[in-house]
This record gives C-alpha cells, sequence and structure tokens, in this order.
C-alpha cells in the first residue's frame, strides 16, 4: 500500500463546482503539503501544514482552502472551480525529525480538469 | 532570476552514453539539496540527497558547489528506464519549515 495516498486519482468536473482533493499518509510524519503542477511551471506550493494545529499559506493560496482533520488527513478545497485550476495537484509530507534536512515523500497526484 | 534554475533539456542520450545535469539556485543560505526523478504523469521520486563531499549512489553522482551555487547529477551507463524528467530542488532557507524550492525539471531521452 501506498504510503502516501491522494483521492480521487482523475476528476473532471464544471466551473462553479467545489471540489474536495483528500490526502492520508501512513508515514507519520507531521509536515503536510499541496501542490500543484503545470507544464513548464514546475510545483508549486498551495498550502502546508506542520500540525494538526496549523496551517500556512504558500505562495499560490488563492482560490484554495485546506483543513487538517488529523495528523494522517490533510484534504485541499476548491470552493468554487475554476478553468485555469486545471492542473496536476500533489500532496506531499516530510519528517521535522530531520532537521533542514527534510525530503518530501509524494502520493500519486490527483489529475483535475475544469471544464 | 529564479530560485532553482535547471536546462530543461530534452537531453537525447544513446543508451551507455554518460550525461550530467546542472542546476544553479539563489540562496548562498540553502543547506538541503536534493534530486527528485519524475515520470510522466506521476509523482516524483527521491532520487537522492546531494552532501556537500558528493555521493555516489550505484550509476548516479551527485555533487554540491558551494563557492558557485550549483549542483550537478551525473549519470554513467545510461539505461532506457532512466529517461524521466529530473527535478532539482532546494530548502527554503527560513527557520526548520520543511519547505523545498523545486527547479522546473531537466528532461532526459536514452535512446536504444
Amino acid at each position: 500500500d501506498a504510503d502516501v495516498t491522494q483521492t480521487p486519482r482523475n476528476r473532471i468536473t464544471k466551473t462553479g463546482k467545489r471540489i474536495m482533493l483528500e490526502c492520508s499518509q501512513t508515514k507519520g510524519h507531521d509536515r503536510m503539503y499541496w501542490y500543484r503542477q503545470d507544464p513548464g511551471l514546475g510545483l508549486r506550493l498551495i498550502y502546508y501544514s506542520f500540525d494538526v494545529k496549523d496551517i500556512n499559506k504558500g505562495e499560490i493560496s488563492d482560490g484554495y482552502s485546506v483543513s487538517r482533520q488529523a495528523q494522517a488527513k490533510f484534504s485541499l478545497s476548491l470552493e468554487s472551480a475554476i478553468p485555469n485550476q486545471t492542473a496536476l495537484y500533489f500532496c506531499a509530507t516530510s519528517d521535522p525529525g530531520q532537521g533542514d534536512h527534510q525530503p518530501q515523500h509524494f502520493g500519486d497526484g490527483t489529475r483535475l480538469s475544469i471544464l | 532570476r529564479k530560485e532553482v534554475e535547471q536546462d530543461p533539456g530534452p537531453f537525447n542520450v544513446p543508451e551507455g552514453a554518460t550525461v550530467a545535469f546542472n542546476c544553479t539556485y539563489s540562496n548562498s543560505a540553502s543547506q538541503s539539496f536534493f534530486w527528485y526523478r519524475q515520470d510522466c504523469r506521476k509523482e516524483p521520486k527521491l532520487l537522492m540527497s546531494v552532501y556537500s563531499s558528493g555521493n555516489e549512489d550505484g550509476r548516479f553522482t551527485a555533487q554540491l558547489n558551494r563557492a558557485s551555487q550549483y549542483i550537478s547529477l551525473l549519470i554513467r551507463d545510461s539505461k532506457l528506464s532512466d529517461s524521466a524528467t529530473y527535478l532539482c530542488v532546494v530548502n527554503a532557507v527560513s527557520s526548520n519549515t520543511g519547505k523545498l524550492i523545486f527547479g522546473q525539471g531537466t528532461t532526459l531521452q536514452v535512446k536504444p
């Protein structure tokens, strides 16, 4: 079983719909992240969380919200989806016990298309 | 200037070739460096960390040059299965946030 699981894997929806992407992990890591990836732009950080009570904005948080329901779960919501939010979304985790040297571990990704 | 810059390629090489990628980073205070591999439409996967003294893992060698602020990845005896995008990754310089900055990636295509 994957250590970092994202659902759904693929989603096609219409402009204006509310969408939730879910991420769960079995790695026991405190830190979780949401990224989007667009061709030519690389990975961009949307939100990150250091524990259940901690939520921080990344570089492109507008139009998104998150919820850290438990150490193992971090969900990303698009309240009213728009076409330019069409992208590949990744959840990742890291272990703060490694200090500054914290590689991140990614889920399989969610391919989201907004029509 | 981008915080992490890579030549996007593509690098087209024959099987068995040696290929090297470079990456430059802008913040001299960066402390952690990684190479990730990403296959098409898949998640990035950690290939190797990059240590100050340089490190090797099989056919892969990573090196860090702090004075010039670049890191490199050398792949020897390329295999078809090495075809992928290689992401250069550097930690965001702040107080132990775990945030990483990703380069756009360098695409490698190994041909038979």
